[in-house]
């Protein structure tokens, strides 16, 4: 199993809604991320994981909260978000967070949209 | 710190046309070059990479080298598809320990059209 399993594929919320995007792998690695993508930019950054332990966070708003409940998932949990946040969330993992050269694998993406 | 440099978009090409994007980087030391395609609503697949000097990576038809002189990983195929129309990301990981992380370029759209 080579994959990145994200879901849902779209999501739409309110602004007072909470929802959770779920990510999902099989291939043993233990470095997990959080990205977010906005329409014809590159990939941004939010969480590193690594060995179920939150290492990076790239100072993202607390609207915006993480968990890695074992060494096969990563969840971000939404709350309270803004119209600014709709963007397409994207999960990532490699072996380890010390060793690129293999590259991250990405998962499909998560489309959200704010209302 | 680390940055990559990509040609503006949009690339628009012709069926069976040949194809190049550039890609330069900045980096410290010998990192991991990477290029990465995304199709239309999708997330980013790994399509090739070179780990150092001289390699070329290849995959399905679109090659790339690693020149450490010119700094430069660009993107290459002979004939492209009108299933190739997708934004393609050169990337970087340095090799320098600790935590690795990934620097992408702007990415550059390529529409193929038949």
């Amino acid at each position: 199993d080579t994959e990145v399993t994200q879901t849902p594929k779209h999501l739409v919320m309110g602004m007072t809604n909470k929802k959770s995007l779920k990510c999902e792998q099989h291939m043993g690695h233990r470095a997990m991320y959080w990205y977010k993508q906005k329409a014809k930019k590159p990939p941004e950054l939010m969480f590193v994981y690594s060995y179920e332990k939150l290492s990076i966070n790239e100072s993202v708003p607390s609207r915006f909260s993480p968990e890695c409940p074992n060494s096969s998932l990563l969840n971000l949990h939404l709350h309270a978000l803004q119209p600014e946040d709709s963007a397409l969330y994207l999960c990532a993992s490699s072996p380890t967070t010390e060793r690129g050269e293999r590259g991250y694998t990405f998962g499909s993406g998560t489309r959200l949209t704010v209302v | 710190g680390n940055s990559v440099t990509q040609m503006e978009g949009p690339v628009t090409l012709s069926e069976e046309a040949f194809l190049t994007i550039n890609c330069t980087y900045t980096a410290t030391g010998y990192p991991s070059l990477f290029w990465y395609v995304q199709y239309p609503g999708e997330g980013l697949q790994l399509l090739l990479k070179a780990t150092k000097a001289d390699d070329k990576g290849s995959n399905k038809g679109f090659e790339a080298t690693y020149r450490k002189e010119t700094t430069s990983f660009h993107l290459e195929k002979g004939s492209v598809q009108v299933s190739d129309s997708a934004v393609y990301f050169c990337a970087l990981i340095p090799n320098s320990g600790g935590y690795q992380k990934v620097t992408f370029g702007t990415g550059t759209k390529l529409q193929v059209i038949p």
